[in-house]
């Protein structure tokens, strides 16, 4: 069974920094894609950025709203995907899932983590 | 950034009813678009990739269709289970955009 588990939310400071953890177990790996998606409540999903897998080089992609504050890296030897996430805002504050994607760019995100709140707040 | 315009905001249904929800993109997506039902407190999960094709597990009285940049949710007989929020999403280059969701009710 494919599970994925988010951890290391709660509450910062604006400015502050945080790394979101996906423990992921039920499947290869190394063979997946993975992303990280938030969503801030009540309002749509938004896509941050996703790795590849081993056969694409995990090699990265982010959404330019991110990019240079958010870094996603995975290791496939412990089965984790990271969220760095740095110079918070108040804006970052949202749940944030990881997500399973396919072999190739374009795949759809088949399974998701339950959630993790970010709360950016002083 | 490729738009995905999504219609309508929330709907009200009877059950056995038939539903139809639409995304607009803003640009030709190919067939780069799946759509998920969240349901309240829950994460998204997949129901339709590739436009038109179902995921494991999930109802056939879901199907997505495709008409140029036009792509549909259609839920044939409308049942409680379904309420929730549908959103669709298109890969076809990045940013990965999100449609704005449809809230779907019992009527």
């Amino acid at each position: 069974e494919v599970k994925l588990l988010e951890s290391g939310g709660g509450l910062v400071q604006p400015g502050g920094s945080m790394r979101l953890s996906c423990a992921a177990s039920g499947f290869t790996f190394t063979d997946f894609y993975m992303y990280w998606i938030r969503q801030p409540a009540g309002k749509a999903p938004e896509w941050l950025g996703f790795i590849r897998n081993k056969a694409n080089g995990y090699t990265t992609e982010y959404n330019p709203s991110v990019k240079g504050r958010f870094t996603i890296s995975r290791d496939n030897t412990q089965n984790m995907l990271y969220l760095q996430m740095n110079t918070l805002r108040a804006e970052d504050t949202a749940t944030y899932y990881c997500a399973r994607s396919g072999y190739y760019d374009g795949y759809p995100l088949d399974y998701w983590g339950q959630g993790v709140m970010v709360t950016v707040s002083s | 950034d490729i738009q995905m315009t999504q219609s309508p905001a929330s709907l009200s249904a009877s059950l056995e009813e038939i539903v139809t929800i639409t995304c607009q993109a803003s640009q030709d997506i190919g067939n780069w678009l799946s759509w998920y039902q969240q349901k309240p407190g829950k994460s998204p999960q997949l129901l339709i990739y590739g436009a038109t094709s179902l995921a494991d597990g999930v109802p056939s009285r879901f199907s997505g269709s495709r008409s140029g940049t036009q792509y549909s949710l259609k839920i044939s007989r409308l049942q409680v289970e379904d309420i929730g929020i549908y959103y669709c999403l298109q890969a076809y280059s990045a940013p990965l955009t999100f449609g704005s969701g449809t809230k779907l009710e019992i009527k």
